[in-house]
């Protein structure tokens, strides 16, 4: 696609259920991002795929998060029995491997747990 | 780990003054690059500064890396409406082949019109 997509754009849940969060980024993009933006904050980092090496998950907060890409391509995070300091803006990323490239943001998708 | 510091939080001017971000690195920096986020958007990429004293424009935007390779500026001349958003430094660490970037806490820019 032109664009690296996000689905949903929005979610509600009650605490303790789990959610999974798509994203779909631009093709021939081999690395893939997750960073997390809470209300008025900066981005941090959760986790990074990088072509075929393992991925980097130092940034992932605690064991109730966990990320996959399937076929180097799309890629789903999964956040297991949802507390209400999950909310936030979930933002993917992607570019072309190597240290020269920026990264295309999506357009996130905004958890909140109720 | 890699921090990097961002100033100021947020800035306040009117159309037509001038504006400035500043932003140091923990560590020195293989590059740094430069996002744009409007209300209620999605960062987007600005620029990349690679080289210790780099200065690159982009029309009314000026964007500096430090000699050390460990701090960086972005100027705004002649703000305008426009330019309202939060400006977010990124920085990749030296060495390695991990290549992600270590995002600032951002600036918030108003314009006064």
């Amino acid at each position: 696609g032109a664009g690296v997509s996000q689905s949903p754009s929005n979610k509600v849940t009650e605490k303790g259920k789990d959610v999974e969060l798509r994203c779909d980024p631009i093709s021939g993009h081999t690395a893939l991002y997750w960073y997390r933006q809470s209300l008025g904050q900066g981005l941090e980092f959760l986790i990074y795929f990088q072509g075929n090496s393992a991925p980097d998950k130092s940034g992932l907060p605690s064991d109730r998060f966990s990320a996959e890409r399937t076929g180097g391509s799309v890629s789903t995070l999964t956040i297991q029995r949802t507390q209400q300091e999950d909310s936030a803006v979930y933002l993917c990323a992607s570019s072309r491997d190597g240290p020269s490239y920026g990264y295309t943001f999506g357009s996130g998708t905004r958890l909140t747990v109720v | 780990g890699q921090q990097v510091m961002q100033i100021p939080q947020y800035q306040h001017v009117q159309e037509g003054e001038d504006f400035t971000t500043y932003c140091n690195s923990s560590t020195t920096l293989s590059n740094i690059q430069w996002y744009k986020q409007r209300p209620g958007g999605h960062p987007v990429f600005l620029i990349q500064l690679v080289k210790s004293g780099e200065v690159k424009k982009q029309k009314r935007l000026t964007f500096q890396f430090g000699e050390a390779k460990k701090n960086s500026s972005l100027h705004i001349t002649a703000t305008q409406t426009t330019d309202v958003g939060t400006y977010f430094c990124a920085g990749r660490g030296s060495g390695g082949s991990n290549y992600k970037l270590t995002f600032g806490k951002g600036t918030l820019l108003t314009v006064n019109p």
